[in-house]
């Protein structure tokens, strides 16, 4: 079945290092997000890229980086720059071609220890 | 900036009784507008969506959602509500074009016996 695998499910972290969660889809989407999820907050883009080889801030992309060398894949990286980086965050995509019905991974919770 | 409130953080129903979580946009056109359910620790699963068209719209799981231009609103509705409805309920704008979803802060759903 088509969908979106992120890994890990569970992730630690002490202070000062950098972590990188997976996101692979094999729904032939072409745009893929980044979303940051709190209490109380809602949902908050970090990044997104609608094509390979580029990608666009979020509103939070602060202490965050992504790469899209293929288009099955669109990992996030979580730098020690990002002050508050316990949280839940999902990963999602859509075909990109305007209304936006969005597939979502079954999200990575971060711990920072 | 668009934006999008869900004024009702938690919402308690009784099973077998009606359900209607609300939302409201900003936003100066007509946007694309979602309704996307959360299980505990999981991703989220798109309930409905409004592109364009007769304003009532139906979902998955016996949702609809009514669009209201004049109110900015696009309610959640549900005649007879199960213990399993129980989730969190987030309401979504897209920006028409820009391909990018702004959520709500998110209503989470508690079904009393």
């Amino acid at each position: 079945d088509g969908g979106i695998t992120q890994s890990p499910k569970y992730l630690f972290r002490k202070e000062g290092q950098n972590v990188t969660l997976s996101c692979e889809q094999n729904l032939n989407h072409d745009a893929m997000y980044w979303y940051r999820q709190d209490p109380g907050q809602g949902l908050r883009l970090i990044y997104y890229s609608q094509i390979v080889n580029d990608f666009q801030k979020g509103d939070i992309a602060e202490g965050y980086s992504v790469s899209r060398e293929k288009k099955e894949s669109f990992p996030l990286t979580v730098t020690s720059a990002q002050k508050n980086p316990t949280a839940f965050y999902l990963c999602a995509s859509t075909v990109g071609s305007g209304a936006n019905v969005l597939t979502f991974g079954a999200g990575s919770r971060l711990t920072v220890l | 900036a668009q934006s999008v409130t869900q004024p009702d953080i938690h919402i308690t129903v009784s099973e077998g009784a009606s359900l209607e979580l609300r939302c409201n946009y900003s936003y100066g056109a007509t946007p694309y507008l979602f309704w996307y359910v959360q299980s505990p620790g999981q991703g989220l699963q798109l309930l409905l969506k409004y592109f364009s068209g007769d304003t009532l719209v139906q979902g998955i799981k016996g949702f609809e959602a009514e669009f209201k231009r004049s109110q900015s609103s696009f309610n959640l509705r549900k005649p007879s509500v199960h213990w399993s409805d129980a989730a969190e309920y987030f309401c979504a704008v897209e920006n028409t074009g820009f391909q990018k979803l702004v959520f709500g802060t998110g209503t989470r759903l508690l079904v009393s016996p």
